[in-house]
């Protein structure tokens, strides 16, 4: 019964590159998060996505990052012409239910952790 | 804006000392959460509490809710080593729970 995968574990990309960082939810959640997490800090919001649909960008830059979830495949955190400051591990959590059902409960993935050079 | 404050930020306590950290929210909420992370691992569940006067233990760890107060405490007893860990509280915005709202952070260091 495999959680929350993620992948790469670890990505380094120099200034000027694409950062591609991959997301499988838990077999049944259709429900994904994405956070980020600077380093000594709390994890912040970015998306929230279903199958096909963007539910709540709030919290992605606007510019650079995007965020897809397809009917097929996993869902994806792209950061274009990636900069020091996307250094971060980027945590994906799933959920079966929209607003995360009774308990809200979270889980999370093992995070992607970006270094940019 | 939703704001989630955690004190202390670091604690370091001797091996079977008992000690609170606490965590204050600043809008209405009804669901806090309680996540244990360890250095470059993810987040581990703890507690999830869901109304006023919850109050949830699990092992060394007790975790209570005063959703009046806006504000929730995890509680150690006994401190042991494996402790050692960042632990983290979320909540709820309760107009929209699409979203976890993390707060600071309270590294942990448990020493003999």
């Amino acid at each position: 019964n495999a959680g929350v995968m993620q992948n790469p574990r670890h990505l380094v990309r120099r200034r000027g590159q694409e950062a591609r960082l991959r997301c499988s939810p838990m077999k049944g959640h259709s429900h994904v998060y994405w956070y980020r997490q600077l380093p000594e800090e709390g994890l912040k919001f970015m998306v929230y996505l279903q199958k096909e649909n963007i539910i709540d960008e709030s919290g992605m830059p606007k510019e650079r990052f995007s965020a897809e979830f397809p009917k097929e495949g996993p869902s994806i955190l792209r950061i274009q012409q990636v900069v020091r400051g996307d250094s971060a591990a980027y945590f994906c959590a799933s959920s079966p239910f929209r607003n995360r059902g009774n308990t809200g409960e979270l889980f999370f993935g093992e995070g992607s952790r970006l270094t940019v050079l | 804006e939703l704001k989630v404050e955690q004190n202390p930020l670091f604690l370091s306590m001797q091996e079977g000392k008992n000690y609170t950290i606490y965590c204050n929210y600043s809008t209405t909420s009804d669901r806090l959460y309680w996540y244990r992370q360890d250095p470059g691992k993810s987040l581990e569940s703890l507690f999830v509490l869901l109304s006023n006067g919850a109050v949830k233990q699990e092992g060394r760890l007790m975790a209570s809710l005063d959703t009046k107060a806006r504000l929730s405490t995890l509680h150690i007893t006994a401190a042991v080593h494996d402790l050692s860990a960042t632990y983290f509280c979320a909540v709820d915005l309760q107009e929209n729970t699409d979203k976890l709202i993390f707060g600071t952070g309270t590294r942990l260091q448990v020493f003999p």
